[in-house]
């Protein structure tokens, strides 16, 4: 199993601003995923993030609003740049086990932006 | 492009109980995975049992079973012996088995409560 350290766990956020989501895993993984959690909806994956390449952005979501770096292959990071009220969500990381048969996730960050 | 549908937004069960969670998916391909994760108000995804696509035989974690029907597209997930702990949001989801590392495509979930 894989062990993910996501940080930070909650922020309060002023519209405007940035934040920076950090995912740290205990084993080197090849793919990380970026999922978001509107309130009461279910997970949309954002992206996936392959080290050494940029990362791949699903339909509705754009590199500039949602940049990620994957320095190696055992961290990475998520910003939600310029926020608004409607980023207000739980943000996920996830990676597979090394059989791709298991995805782990971090805690999750849940974002307000006032 | 598959999709996951869990048509119950909301169950209840008395402790003790059995109670069943629904799911169906719709795919074309024939290597696939199916998952339910449980996800408690701590917001932790926590994989409560999984399915390969090509055993016949439904998986058994404990309490915790499914009914998998490959001609149907059905995964239902059973919780016997229901406790408190088991409230929680519980998601089903599915991955193709065709490439490695490809995402998990998630239903709307299934809110669980259970009643002391």
């Amino acid at each position: 199993s894989a062990v993910i350290s996501q940080k930070p766990s909650r922020d309060i956020c002023q519209r405007g601003t940035s934040l920076t989501i950090q995912c740290q895993v205990d084993s080197q993984v090849t793919m990380m995923f970026w999922y978001r959690q509107q309130p009461g909806q279910s997970l949309t994956l954002i992206a996936t993030a392959n080290q050494g390449s940029e990362a791949t952005y699903e339909s509705g979501f754009v590199i500039d609003k949602f940049p990620i770096s994957r320095p190696n292959l055992t961290f990475s990071t998520l910003t939600v740049s310029n926020m608004s009220p409607e980023d207000s969500s739980i943000y996920l990381c996830s990676v597979d086990n090394s059989l791709n048969t298991e995805a782990f996730f971090g805690q999750g960050t849940r974002l307000t932006v006032v | 492009a598959q999709t996951v549908t869990q048509s119950q937004p909301e169950m209840s069960v008395q402790e003790a109980e059995t109670v069943t969670l629904s799911c169906t998916y719709d795919t074309s391909e024939s290597d696939y995975y199916l998952f339910w994760y449980k996800q408690p108000p701590s917001r932790q995804m926590i994989l409560v049992i999984r399915q390969e696509a090509y055993k016949q035989q439904n998986a058994t974690e404990n309490r915790f079973s499914v009914n998998f029907q490959k001609a149907a597209k059905s995964f239902s997930l059973k919780i016997s012996d229901s406790q408190l702990g088991d409230a929680a949001m519980y998601f089903c989801a599915y991955r193709s088995g065709l490439s490695r590392n490809t995402p998990l495509v998630f239903g709307k979930g299934t809110r669980l409560s259970v009643i002391a």
